[in-house]
């Protein structure tokens, strides 16, 4: 079966501290892979995408950046947080059949 | 561009109360379009889709009617339960090879016994 992991669940960083979120599907091969992340207040916003290994695009200018080192595996990262990255960051993949979410991760940056 | 408008929340209701929340859309092409529910603690589920025009997603009582006149996905419940309370989210897919989806701000509907 596909399935997606995403982690950790909540997270609390200070200021200036580096991100790691891990995100990892299974059961398929070469997906499309997406960052979004919903600030308060507001609607869900795509940060990252990736088609494939090594390749990663930016929607919006930002805090954070983006890895894909292995097919399955999508990092978001940043090596100094701000206030503003606070959020729920969802971690997702499309398959013909149509999207898959993680669970998320809620961060909040202090 | 591209972009999803939906009613803003919160929403309240009692039990076995209708439900409507409204979503209107703005895309070039044919997208596909879809609500999504979001349940407390948990990441985005997929409650229904559509994927032309006057298709009827439908699932757990739910239903939503791709209108392309009015541009609308608006979705709708005969009776709400304590369970349906959750953040409920519209989004369209406009089919392009990258895939992405395009959100509506999401409504936070509360049902009270």
């Amino acid at each position: 079966s596909q399935t997606i992991h995403q982690w950790p669940a909540t997270l609390v960083q200070p200021v200036g501290s580096p991100l790691s979120l891990e995100c990892t599907v299974e059961g398929t091969s070469n997906p499309n892979l997406y960052w979004y992340r919903q600030a308060a207040g507001r609607g869900l916003q795509l940060l990252f995408y990736s088609v494939g290994i090594g390749q990663i695009s930016s929607e919006v200018p930002q805090n954070l950046s983006a890895s894909r080192p292995q097919d399955r595996q999508f990092i978001l990262s940043s090596k100094k947080l701000l206030l503003s990255d606070s959020g729920f960051y969802l971690c997702a993949w499309r398959s013909v059949y149509g999207y898959t979410f993680g669970s998320g991760t809620r961060l909040t940056v202090v | 561009g591209n972009s999803v408008t939906q009613m803003e929340g919160p929403v309240t209701l009692s039990e076995e109360a209708f439900l409507t929340i409204n979503c209107t859309y703005t895309a070039t092409g044919y997208p596909s379009l879809f609500w999504y529910v979001q349940y407390p603690g948990e990441g985005l589920q997929l409650l229904l889709k559509a994927t032309k025009a006057d298709d009827k997603g439908s699932n757990k009582g739910f239903e939503a009617t791709y209108r392309k006149e009015t541009t609308s996905f608006h979705l709708e419940k005969g009776s709400v339960q304590v369970s349906d309370s959750a953040v409920y989210f519209c989004a369209l897919d406009r089919g392009s090879t990258l895939g992405r989806l395009y959100f509506g701000r999401g409504t936070q509907l509360t049902v009270w016994p």
